[in-house]
């Protein structure tokens, strides 16, 4: 099992830039979902799907970030247009039903300048 | 809502000193708890998880955790820190009434041992 995959590793882009993190979670988990990490805030629950589907968005900050899981085996978390304070490392992580441990990813860190 | 709160940003220990990293929950239903651990560059890893089995819950890496109600806490211990150990570790809680609700995780402790 290769566990939870996030891509890029790194990211550093100019604000206003549009930017695509990529996760693919592990085969079978049913429950995948998007952190931030930062200092001043710690790890903050940004948006989470079951079976594909969406079920909780109100961690996601402004209208400025958007996620998708098109399929099972895929999610993007998009922030268009990017600004210096979304710089923060982002986790994607699945779970099996019910309260399931999750298993983390190895984060995308953003740099936004 | 839950929520759980880690007394201590930053503990150091000595090498093979006790290890004890606090955490307090807030719950209004019996909760289900876990600690992660976060090496540098790296995701967090499950080292244990109570969900209403025994109160003593042993973990991985010679970690324990006990959940005590009273004092709605579940704090970490290792008997004799390793200079592996050095690494953040986060409390998290979620809501075993509501069945699988996204775990609440504190602001984190990191720990550092000493040589």
């Amino acid at each position: 099992d290769a566990g939870v995959i996030q891509s890029p590793r790194h990211e550093v882009t100019e604000m206003g830039q549009e930017v695509t993190l990529r996760c693919k979670p592990i085969s079978g988990h049913d429950y995948l979902f998007w952190y931030r990490q930062t200092m001043m805030r710690g790890l903050e629950l940004l948006i989470y799907f079951n079976n594909n589907v969406p079920i909780d968005d109100s961690g996601m900050p402004e209208d400025r970030f958007s996620a998708k899981m098109p399929n099972a085996s895929f999610s993007t978390l998009k922030i268009q247009p990017s600004e210096p304070r979304d710089s923060a490392v982002y986790f994607c992580a699945s779970s099996l039903a019910d309260s399931s441990p999750l298993h983390f990813g190895n984060g995308t860190r953003l740099t936004v300048t | 809502a839950q929520s759980v709160t880690q007394l201590g940003s930053h503990v150091s220990v000595s090498e093979g000193a006790l290890v004890l990293l606090r955490c307090n929950y807030s719950s209004s239903v019996p909760p289900y708890l876990f600690w992660y651990v976060q090496y540098p560059n790296q995701g967090l890893q499950l080292l244990l998880k109570y969900t209403s089995a025994a109160t003593l819950v042993k973990g991985i890496n010679g970690f324990e955790a006990e959940f005590k109600k009273s004092e709605t806490s579940f704090h970490l211990t290792k008997p004799s820190a390793h200079m592996s150990d050095a690494a953040e570790y986060f409390c998290a809680v979620s809501d075993q009434a509501s069945g699988n609700t996204p775990l609440v995780f504190g602001k984190g402790t990191r720990l550092s041992v000493i040589a």
